[in-house]
């Protein structure tokens, strides 16, 4: 079992449409980060977390300490938003070691 | 200035020649990253630099020679790499160890 699980693998809605990817994992952390990456490559720092809400634009990301998840919100979803969304934590013991869920593929339909 | 500059973005290279990746910030950040990325997986650490020396080396082949020579560049030196080393490679950097993480759009490799 991977310490760090996304749900769903893949996702696909309507433009619009309020999405949310899942993140749990199996450690004590210090950070969780919520990351996107676009096809040819480049990763976005989208919300570095270690408790509560975080909000930035059409973004919301939530994290759950006791319960080790967190959720990543996009409200008024667009064809641009279509990306891997990857959720990261750096754990407790790791230092600055971050180890990856597999990534949730996103695909926004106009 | 909040990018990670990485060149050159694309590298096609045969199995013996030698070549460079490079990476510069110029955040102020002491933490610097290399990463490799297979498709469809999660990058996978490769290199730890803190404060300009080697901090975390996972075990990864002497083909792959890091170097930082100073607090806003990072290189990566390649030599005699087989084709399963064709990848994407991405830097990264974060103020010391436990900032946010600011990637840059990586090195896509191709070893022939």
């Amino acid at each position: 079992k991977n310490e760090v699980e996304q749900s769903p693998q893949n996702l696909t809605a309507q433009e619009g449409e309020f999405i949310t990817i899942n993140c749990s994992y199996s450690v004590g952390i210090s950070a969780l980060h919520w990351l996107q990456q676009h096809p040819g490559g480049g990763i976005v720092s989208l919300f570095m977390l270690s408790s509560g809400k975080k909000k930035h634009g059409r973004l919301i990301a939530t994290i759950n300490i006791q319960e080790k998840h967190s959720s990543l919100h996009i409200t008024a979803s667009h064809p641009r938003d279509s990306a891997v969304y990857i959720c990261a934590v750096r754990g407790e013991t790791s230092g600055s070691r971050l180890t990856f869920g597999e990534g949730t593929q996103l695909t926004v339909n106009p | 200035d909040t990018e990670v500059t990485q060149t050159p973005k694309h590298l096609v290279m045969g199995m013996t020649n030698k070549k460079s990746l490079k990476c510069e910030q110029h955040m102020g950040h002491r933490a610097m990253y290399w990463y490799k990325q297979k498709a469809k997986k999660p990058p996978e650490l490769m290199f730890v630099y803190s404060y300009e020396k080697l901090s975390i080396n996972e075990s990864v082949p002497s083909r792959f020679s890091p170097e930082c020579p100073n607090s806003s560049l990072l290189n990566l030196h390649l030599h005699a790499l087989q084709p399963e080393d064709s990848a994407l490679y991405l830097c990264a950097s974060s103020r010391q160890g436990l900032g946010e993480a600011f990637f840059g759009q990586g090195t896509r490799l191709t070893v022939v």
